[in-house]
Order: C-alpha cells, then sequence, then structure tokens
C-alpha cells in the first residue's frame, strides 16, 4: 500500500516562534503532487501548500513553506512566525500521478500554539 | 456555487435506520470525492466520481453503504441499516479534475452519530 506518515501525533509551539511538521510517503509514481491540510476545529479543510514533485523548487506561500526530499520521500512543512490561529490539524497528503487521483492522508499532526 | 456546500451539519440517527448525506460540488468540477474521518483519525477514502461515474469505489467499506450522482452535481452517500461504528465525520470534496495536481475542495462535512 501507498502511504503517507505524519510520525508527530501532537506539536506546541510559542506563538511568534517556528515549527516544522514532518511528513514521509511512499509512491512508485515519478510524478506526483503532495500538498498540506489544516483543519481546524470547524472542520474545514483549508488547503495550505501544494507542491509538485517534478519540481525541485520548494514551494512557499508567506509564513507556510515545505522542505521537499524527493529522494528520501521527505515533505516536511515549516511555519514561521506561529500565530494563535495556525492551532488545528495538519495533514499531509500524496495525490499520485498518472490515473491515481486519490488523495492519501498521514494521520494528522495535532499542532498548537500557546500565547 | 462558490463552495462545496453538505448537509446536513449534524445528524444523530438510531442504529438499523437509513440515512442520506448530501454534497453539492463546486459548478463545473467533474470530479467529487467522499471521505471518513473517524474520530482523531486521518481522511479514509470512500468513493471517486468523475462525471456521473464512479470508476473507484474501492473504499466503500460495506454493501450498506452505496453513492451516486446526478447531472455531474450534487451527489449523496446513503448509508443503510446504520450501527454504531459507522458514527464519524463525512467530507465530500470536489475538485477541477482528478489526478492533476490541483488539490481539493472540501465540505463542512456531515458529523454522523448513531445511537
Amino acid at each position: 500500500a501507498q502511504t503517507v506518515t505524519q510520525s508527530q501525533p501532537e506539536m506546541s509551539v510559542q506563538e511568534a516562534e517556528t515549527v516544522t511538521l514532518s511528513c514521509t510517503y511512499d509512491t512508485s509514481e515519478n510524478n506526483y503532487y503532495l500538498f498540506w491540510y489544516k483543519q481546524p476545529p470547524s472542520r474545514q479543510m483549508i488547503l495550505v501548500i501544494r507542491q509538485e514533485a517534478y519540481k525541485q523548487q520548494n514551494a512557499t506561500e508567506n509564513r507556510f513553506s515545505v522542505n521537499f526530499q524527493k529522494a528520501a520521500k521527505s515533505f516536511s512543512l515549516k511555519i514561521s512566525d506561529s500565530q494563535l490561529g495556525d492551532t488545528a490539524m495538519y495533514f499531509c497528503a500524496r495525490e499520485g500521478g498518472g490515473s491515481n487521483y486519490k488523495l492519501t492522508f498521514g494521520k494528522g499532526t495535532l499542532l498548537t500554539v500557546n500565547p | 456555487g462558490a463552495g462545496v456546500s453538505q448537509s446536513p451539519s449534524n445528524k444523530v440517527t438510531e442504529k438499523g435506520k437509513d440515512v442520506e448525506l448530501r454534497c453539492d460540488p463546486i459548478s463545473g468540477h467533474t470530479a467529487l470525492y467522499w471521505y471518513r474521518q473517524r474520530l482523531g483519525q486521518g481522511l479514509e477514502f470512500l468513493i471517486y466520481f468523475q462525471g456521473n461515474s464512479a470508476p473507484d469505489k474501492s473504499g466503500l467499506p460495506s454493501d450498506r453503504f452505496s453513492a451516486e450522482r446526478t447531472g455531474e452535481s450534487v451527489s449523496t452517500l446513503t448509508i443503510q441499516r446504520t450501527q454504531q461504528e459507522d458514527s464519524a465525520v463525512y467530507l465530500c470534496a470536489s475538485s477541477a479534475d482528478g489526478g492533476l495536481g490541483y488539490g481539493y475542495t472540501f465540505g463542512s462535512g456531515t458529523r454522523l452519530t448513531v445511537v
């Protein structure tokens, strides 16, 4: 089975500090896509950032950036200048290339930002 | 519509009853997905629609679960003879196409509680 693994069930960080969430995945595809989604208590899944596997440059969206290591099949999320509103579950997900359209999710990391 | 709409937001049902969960995807999105999220868990794939057809039903956990999509828009997930283990949040998502790295837009989910 092609899996996505998030090894940190819970993490906490002080407001304004930086935190990194880990994700590793398995795939036999050469081209695929990786995502981080945020799920606050409202249950709404929100797309945070997206990475195309054939692009070597790490994606960045404002305070959010990724460290994509294709050979190691690693895709970590860095949140800079953490804010209270960043408190949420964070899910890493992989969408396979070609006909593999499904998003496969990790089990999530609960991030708490403390004042 | 502007987003993915799911109804009802919450549903409490007695064990053994049938329930229908509805999803209105973003207009023009051809791909539609249903996921199940048990308490404290990641997202579990149930079924994928491309247009009105369902090329992948592999995640449906039993024959008590079925889904349909009409007019390339609304989808209904039906659970017959509900059991307590069916209690979960059922999330619907849509995308402009499957497998092309657009990511999904999710609804807010239906929280199903079987008592």
